[in-house]
């Protein structure tokens, strides 16, 4: 079946660490995206990428950092500089970023500061 | 500044009792509206999109509408198994981006 994983489901990070978030698609989707989530909000922008070793910032960029080797493949490091990263992150892919398609989302991982 | 609205922010029904959630927007050049369902602890899940004003889409219990300043979608006899999270999101304009609303949260009692 064709689909986004995401994993770990759940991660726990300590201070000063960084924690690196994976993205997995087989839709072969151009587009990929990193969203967080938290409550009461409406879902914001953090990174997302058109083709393979390019990839733009969203509205919350500061404090992570993404790479795109390979076209299946998007993951999200969440840095130390990031002061507030709990929260619930979601990876989704769409075919193209110029088209007015749906993307598709992954289970999400859920990051929690201990 | 493009923003998007739902509302209410919660809606609790009795199983079997119709009612519409709303996504208003203000934006300049709407491309395209989507709705998602969403469950606790899961990513959402792709419901409809609609392109211009006076299309409609339905699926089982579900029908989105569309005007040119909101979305609803109406739910027609729920049954608890329709408790989610139902958010609606906007492309407008030469933005990429989507906008989100926050959701309503439906919670159907059987």
């Amino acid at each position: 079946d064709g689909g986004i994983t995401q994993s770990p489901k759940y991660l726990f990070r300590k201070e000063g660490q960084n924690v690196t978030l994976s993205c997995e698609q087989n839709l072969n989707h151009d587009a990929m995206y990193w969203y967080r989530q938290d409550p009461g909000q409406g879902l914001r922008l953090i990174y997302y990428s058109q083709i393979v070793n390019d990839f733009q910032k969203g509205d919350i960029a500061e404090g992570y950092s993404v790479s795109r080797e390979k076209k299946e493949s998007f993951p999200l490091t969440v840095t130390s500089a990031q002061k507030n990263p709990t929260a619930f992150y979601l990876c989704a892919s769409s075919i193209d970023l110029n088209r007015d398609t749906e993307a598709f989302f992954g289970q999400g991982t859920r990051l929690t500061v201990v | 500044e493009d923003q998007v609205t739902q509302s209410p922010e919660a809606l609790r029904l009795q199983e079997g009792e119709s009612s519409s959630l709303n996504c208003s927007y203000t934006v300049s050049g709407l491309r395209g509206l989507f709705w998602y369902r969403q469950d606790p602890g899961k990513g959402p899940e792709f419901l409809f999109t609609l392109y211009s004003a006076g299309e409609e889409k339905e699926k089982e219990r579900l029908k989105a509408t569309l005007t040119k300043k909101e979305s609803f979608l109406h739910i027609t006899a729920p049954k608890p198994e329709d408790s989610a999270t139902y958010l609606c999101a906007v492309q407008a304009g030469s933005n990429y981006q989507l906008i989100w609303g926050a959701g309503t949260k439906l919670i159907i009692k059987p």
